[in-house]
């Protein structure tokens, strides 16, 4: 079946600093691609998508861009910020189908 | 108000109780989803209804009861729980199935 495996956390990095958060994912056919984010004490909420093979999904300083060749959906931000410490979880949808998580990465940043 | 709203945030029940989570969305959406999120474990899918339809569920124990009165509630009824049932219990919408999420903030169960 579908799955999405992402990389374990918890990540640390400090402030500025480059991140790169890996996810890859198995599925039948040609899903959609997310990225969410869980602030503290919140519930998930959408960054990014992308709905097709070589579209890059971005917002807040967020790239992530689907690659079909090595079913990947990789997260990136050049410049992260304190503001950024949360967990973020990638996902795919195929179809009108539920959509299905990884396991989520903790991601710390220090001041 | 907007968005997806859920009650109560916080919840703490012996194992013989009966209780209810409830969520609320105002956002115009067909599908909603309950969702269980524990430590170190993926995002567990429960349940999903499409047009107050079930058409989902995930192998759930039937102490968790969940209810679809119409498209813009859903309920969690929980009853005879397990110490291991306390998660941080999550209601999410969409326009469609598999269209983007929109998230409660959660209801925090501890089971005793």
């Amino acid at each position: 079946g579908d799955s999405v495996t992402q990389m374990e956390g918890p990540v640390t990095l400090s402030e500025e600093a480059f991140l790169t958060i890996n996810c890859t994912y198995t599925a039948t056919g040609y899903p959609s691609l997310f990225w969410y984010v869980q602030y503290p004490g919140e519930g998930l909420q959408l960054l990014l998508k992308a709905t097709k093979a070589d579209d890059k999904g971005s917002n807040k300083g967020f790239e992530a861009t689907y690659r079909k060749e090595t079913t990947s959906f990789h997260l990136e931000k050049g410049s992260v910020q304190v503001s950024d410490s949360a967990v973020y979880f990638c996902a795919l949808s195929e179809r009108d189908d539920k959509i299905i998580f990884g396991k989520g990465t903790r991601l710390h940043i220090l001041p | 108000e907007t968005g997806v709203t859920q009650t109560p945030r916080h919840l703490v029940m012996g194992m013989t109780n009966k209780k209810s989570l409830k969520c609320e969305q105002h956002l115009g959406h067909n599908a909603m989803y309950w969702y269980k999120q524990s430590a170190k474990k993926p995002l567990e899918l429960m349940f999903v209804y499409n047009f107050k339809e079930q058409t989902e569920n995930n192998s759930v124990p039937s102490r968790f009861s969940p209810e679809c009165p119409n498209s813009s509630h859903l309920f969690l009824h929980l009853h005879t729980l397990q110490p291991e049932d306390s998660a941080l219990y999550l209601c999410a919408s969409s326009r469609n199935p598999g269209g983007e999420l929109f998230f409660g903030e959660g209801s925090r169960l501890t089971v005793l």
